[in-house]
């Protein structure tokens, strides 16, 4: 069974930092591209980044481009998101997501149940 | 980048209604479509994929269809688990959201 666990969200100042880790099980992590999707409170779905098997291509939403590094571990099944320069507009649940399928383009057939990150101003 | 409108962004239903959803994206996508269900409190869930494809498990009441700009996600008979709300995304160019369609009971 697929499994995503995000962990690091929290409570921080505007113009700080974090970083989101997402540990995957029940899958071989090397062989599929991962995401970060947010979700504002009361909001839609937001896409923020992807990142390739290899680590080496990523994508970026505008808004959160300079600012966010998206990374991966695959000797240790985990994807991170680094936020820096936070603003309140970034107070969202962060989705890690698993792409489908192997080698499969950008949309998600698991999902982490997300971890809540606040920006207080 | 593309942009998603989804329409329209609450619809009121009855159990057993047929539901229809559209989602219109700003230049062409092909078939690089997919559609997720999300109920409070939940990740979303994904639906359907290019375009008209069940995920596995997905009750067979659910169907999209669509190519190029226009797509449309239909239950054929509402039941109580559907209510939620639905969104759709192409993948045709990275990834774009649709700004929902909350589908409530009338």
């Amino acid at each position: 069974e697929v499994q995503l666990v995000e962990s690091g969200g929290g409570l921080v100042q505007a113009g700080g930092s974090r970083r989101l880790s997402c540990a995957a099980s029940g899958f071989t992590f090397k062989n599929y591209a991962m995401g970060w999707v947010r979700q504002a409170p009361g909001k839609g779905l937001e896409y923020v980044s992807t990142i390739s098997v290899s680590g080496i291509e990523t994508y970026y939403a505008d808004s959160v481009k300079g600012r966010f590094t998206i990374s991966r571990d695959n000797s240790k099944n985990t994807v991170f998101l680094q936020m820096n320069s936070l603003r309140a507009d970034d107070t969202a649940i962060y989705y890690c997501a698993k792409v489908r399928i192997p080698g499969g383009k950008d949309y998600f057939g698991s999902w982490g149940q997300g971890t809540l990150v606040t920006v207080s101003s | 980048d593309i942009q998603m409108t989804q329409s329209p962004s609450t619809l009121s239903a009855s159990v057993g209604d047929r539901v229809t959803i559209t989602c219109r994206a700003s230049q062409s996508i092909s078939g690089w479509l997919a559609w997720y269900q999300q109920k409070p409190g939940q990740a979303p869930k994904l639906l359907i994929y290019r375009a008209s494809n069940l995920e596995g498990g997905v009750p067979s009441r659910f169907s999209g269809s669509g190519s190029g700009t226009d797509f449309t996600l239909t239950i054929s008979s509402l039941q109580p688990d559907d209510f939620a709300t639905y969104y759709c995304q192409q993948y045709h160019s990275h990834g774009t959201f649709g700004q929902g369609t909350k589908v409530e009971i009338k």
